[in-house]
């Protein structure tokens, strides 16, 4: 069974930026499609973005197309989102998640 | 954008008793549908895929049926520990969507 474990959530203001990053493990990353998931307070899951496994197609929701970027290293078993524009909606708790397997979350806080 | 739609909201079940949970698709997702569990400060855990497959590791009691646009999740028998939100998800086609859950609650 995989493992994931996602870095980079924080508090930033409106309008700043966030690079969230998540290392896998237990599984062969680079034939998987992986993604983002997002959970705002006491609300639902809501799927954010995907990139295929050779990084060759990228999915996004329309929430997010235009200020956010995924992208991945497979040499490093490493999937990114590069978060910029960032809106007071966009605070949640930010799940990598890809082959099945989901990671534990990062908090993303975004306030003045 | 493919709309699914979980019923009920809430569902009340006694220990020991049997948990229907619906998720209705807006078209037809095939058998692209997975299943999700949800406790309080946890992450989702994976339950079924191929709308009727169970994940590794998850007991015989959950079992998922369905394809097209209609699809249940039953539980056999609750335990306390099943007691969380549920989750459906569409993999069929982009953007990806979530139902919006259904939470299994003590009766």
């Amino acid at each position: 069974e995989g493992q994931l474990l996602e870095s980079g959530g924080g508090l930033v203001q409106p309008g700043g930026s966030l690079r969230l990053s998540c290392v896998a493990s237990g599984f062969t990353f680079s034939i998987y499609d992986m993604g983002w998931v997002r959970q705002s307070p006491g609300k639902g899951l809501e799927w954010v973005s995907t990139i295929s496994g050779r990084g060759d197609s990228t999915y996004y929701a329309d929430s997010v197309r235009g200020r956010f970027t995924i992208s991945r290293d497979n040499s490093k078993n490493t999937l990114y989102l590069q978060m910029n524009s960032l809106r007071d909606e966009d605070t949640a708790v930010y799940y990598c998640e890809g082959g099945w397997n989901w990671g534990q979350g990062t908090q993303v806080t975004i306030s003045s | 954008e493919i709309v699914m739609t979980q019923s009920p909201a809430t569902l009340s079940v006694s220990p020991g008793e049997r948990a229907t949970l619906s998720c209705r698709a807006s078209q037809s997702v095939s058998s692209n549908l997975a299943w999700y569990q949800q406790k309080p400060g946890q992450a989702p855990r994976l339950l079924v895929i191929g709308a009727s497959t169970r994940a590794t590791g998850i007991p015989a009691r959950f079992s998922g049926s369905g394809s097209g646009t209609e699809f249940t999740l039953t539980i056999s028998s609750l335990q306390s520990e099943d007691f969380a939100v549920y989750y459906c998800q569409q993999y069929y086609n982009w953007p990806r969507t979530f139902g919006q859950g259904t939470k299994v609650e003590i009766k």
